[in-house]
């Protein structure tokens, strides 16, 4: 166990539909990270938030957005599902600026299915 | 594109056995990481290397670093079937955000 969670574990929604995906980091980790794994693309970093503020941006589409609030926890919102948005979301959490602190701890993922 | 690559893509071996992995990747960093991920699972972090550190060991892992030739490799020794599983190397350039490789599926048969 990471001590990183996501819910929900499943999601099953139709296309055009908008979802919510949360996630909670280890306690005292400052940065969460979103990750998209799907079977064509890897695994694929979309955005990085520190303490709040987003940090770095990846290869999020603009239909993807998320947020982190003040307890830490994160959310990332997709609208407009399509098809190809199918795929493993993961969130990871770390300790940034710690010297040698730098891996980073992965939650169980949200499957999400776009029928 | 700052991701690496794996190779080879997929590798099946005894138990028992050793098995390599390599990574190549194409910019400087600052250190690499190797992570594994059990199907439909997160991912777990296994080992990091610094850039001016050329090998590490951990367990049964051993992880090379050569950064003339931007390229890594993992050995896990002794396999079991326990380690079957897919692998990634992940690198960290100056940026907080890593850069995963495409994964090498390891399979060990009892």
């Amino acid at each position: 166990d990471s001590g990183v969670t996501q819910t929900p574990k499943h999601l099953i929604t139709a296309t055009g539909q908008r979802v919510t995906l949360r996630c909670s980091p280890r306690s005292g980790d400052l940065s969460v990270y979103w990750y998209q794994q799907s079977l064509d693309q890897g695994l694929q970093f979309l955005i990085q938030y520190y303490n709040g503020e987003e940090r770095a941006k990846g290869n999020i589409l603009e239909r993807f957005s998320a947020q982190q609030f003040p307890d830490l926890h994160s959310e990332l919102n997709l609208s407009s599902l399509e098809l190809g948005d199918s795929a493993l979301y993961f969130c990871a959490s770390s300790v940034v600026g710690s010297r040698g602190m730098d891996e980073q701890f992965f939650g169980p993922g949200t499957r999400l299915t776009v029928l | 594109s700052q991701q690496g690559e794996e190779d080879p893509q997929a590798l099946s071996i005894q138990e028992g056995e050793n098995a390599t992995m390599n990574c190549s990747y194409k910019t400087s960093i600052n250190n690499l990481q190797w992570y594994r991920q059990n199907s439909g699972r997160g991912l777990v972090h296994l080992i990091l290397i610094r850039s001016n550190e050329r090998e590490k060991h951990s367990g049964r892992l051993r992880v090379t670093l050569d950064t003339s030739k931007k390229s890594s490799s993992l050995l896990i020794t002794a396999s079991r079937a326990a380690d079957t599983a897919s692998y990634f190397c992940a690198t960290r350039t100056g940026a907080n955000n890593l850069f995963f490789g495409t994964g090498t599926r390891l399979t060990v048969i009892p």
